[in-house]
């Protein structure tokens, strides 16, 4: 199983601030199938990046997602309000599609 | 819209069975991959089940293989999870999830609201 570890476990940050999230993978990816997602509190996930570098359709160009091999990084630009959230990486090329254990992005 | 609608969550002890569903609408169903992911209470998410598109393929979780069975109505546009000889670490809410293909492989681009599922004595 692919293990994905997240770091930091949470981020204190405040609003337009830039937040730089990463995610490790135990094993070399396919770049191709490896996704992050946010959760509000309450909210069902809501995918932002795939293919480790687009963009959803409807999410502001301030996300943008980068790496390749087994590192990956999501970066957030001037921090918005709604950004404030949990966030998760997930490979979804070999099974088990392994989530990562989520970057909190909180209120410093 | 698009739409995902899980239920069929509830209180069950251990050792029981549920049966989950989710109804979908406005999309091709059959042009999508779906999946069943569980987030236990105040914990992060675990991928619990993928079928294909045309329902030939399945994949599961080791913790829950054997014991769980996901399916698929491609007539009626509905997902199923069968959970039988359940576990208190079961407990969690369980979102269904669309893909953006038919392929396993192809990215989850939609969740649904998720239905809680407790099994306790």
């Amino acid at each position: 199983e692919i293990v994905l570890t997240q770091t930091p476990g949470t981020l204190s940050l405040s609003p337009g601030e830039g937040a730089t999230l990463s995610c490790r993978a135990s094993q070399t990816l396919d770049s191709r199938y490896f996704a992050w997602f946010q959760q509000r509190p309450g909210q069902a996930p809501r995918l932002l990046i795939y293919g480790a570098a687009t963009r959803a359709t409807g999410i502001p160009d301030r996300f943008s997602g980068s790496g390749s091999g087994a590192d990956f990084i999501l970066t957030i630009t001037r921090l918005e309000p709604e950004d404030f959230a949990v966030y998760y990486c997930q490979q979804y090329g070999i099974s088990p599609f392994t989530f990562g254990p989520g970057t909190k992005v909180e209120f410093k | 819209d698009v739409q995902l609608l899980a239920s069929g969550g509830g209180l069950v002890q251990p050792g029981g069975s549920l049966r989950l569903s989710c109804a979908t609408s406005g999309f091709t169903f059959t042009s999508s991959a779906m999946s069943w992911v569980r987030q236990a209470p105040g914990k992060g998410l675990e991928w619990v089940s993928t079928i294909r598109g045309r329902g030939d393929s399945r994949y599961y979780r080791g913790s829950v293989k054997g014991r769980f069975t996901i399916s698929r109505d491609n007539s009626n546009n509905t997902l199923f999870l069968q959970m039988n000889s359940l576990r208190p670490e079961d407990t969690a809410v369980y979102y269904c999830a669309k893909h953006g293909g038919g392929w396993g492989t192809d990215v989850i681009d939609l969740w649904g609201q998720g239905t809680m599922v407790a099994v306790s004595s």
